[in-house]
């Protein structure tokens, strides 16, 4: 099956600073979708994103599919922002394999 | 996007016991649900594909006389755990893609808490 990995696995900031989160993945995808799972578990689509460039306030995301994978930014950080941020890919089916997930926190 | 709820939202329960976890779509009609489990700070496994009127496909290893899934209609997606074990303690999420759109969408899911 497609290995899906995020990196890094744990970040820290200070608020207001930006970040870049990276999920690579090892196949040919016609999906790929950035969750961010708020600390009572539930996940909140942020991007469906299988190619191209979106922005939505002060994410955006970036996927290469030619070179299999997806960059996450994050700027001018809140403490809001904390969170586990996941990267999912499907191929056929509309499966969804989840990354490892990148931990963030962001201090006041 | 699709609103997704679950019930219960958590739950804890004697070993042995069988608890049922409810998905349903709010807003359009899902021919195909998924079922995820996240163990504590791991990521989500999918444990199965939930399909309208069929049987349900599991994932390899996942044991589908212990977890039992039912799509009885477009709107409603059912997972019984059945026998729950402390092993089976796990954070439970169902997802639905559909409306004419690649895009899954996540119910709040359910903390399952087996004694």
């Amino acid at each position: 099956g497609i290995q899906v990995e995020q990196s890094p696995p744990d970040l820290i900031l200070q608020e207001g600073a930006n970040s870049t989160l990276r999920c690579n993945f090892s196949d040919s995808v016609n999906n790929l979708q950035w969750f961010h799972q708020n600390p009572w578990g539930q996940l909140i689509n942020l991007f469906y994103i299988p190619s191209g460039t979106k922005q939505n306030g002060r994410l955006s995301a970036t996927t290469v599919a030619t070179e299999r994978y997806s960059l996450l930014y994050i700027s001018s950080s809140q403490t809001t922002d904390s969170g586990v941020y996941f990267c999912a890919v499907g191929a056929a089916g509309n499966k969804l394999t989840f990354g490892g997930g990148t931990r963030v926190l962001v201090k006041p | 996007g699709a609103v997704v709820s679950q019930h219960p939202s958590w739950v804890i329960c004697k070993s042995g016991t069988s608890v049922k976890i409810e998905c349903r779509s709010l807003d359009f009609q899902a021919t195909t649900m998924f079922w995820y489990r996240q163990f504590p700070k791991q990521s989500l496994m999918l444990m199965a594909t939930s399909n309208e009127g069929s049987k349900a496909t599991y994932e390899q290893g996942v044991e589908k006389d212990k977890f039992l899934i039912n799509h009885a209609s477009l709107t409603l997606s059912t997972l019984t755990v059945t026998s729950a074990h402390p092993e089976d303690s796990s954070f439970y999420i169902c997802g639905q893609a559909g409306g004419g759109t690649d895009t899954q969408y996540f119910g709040p899911g359910t903390r399952l808490t087996v004694l």
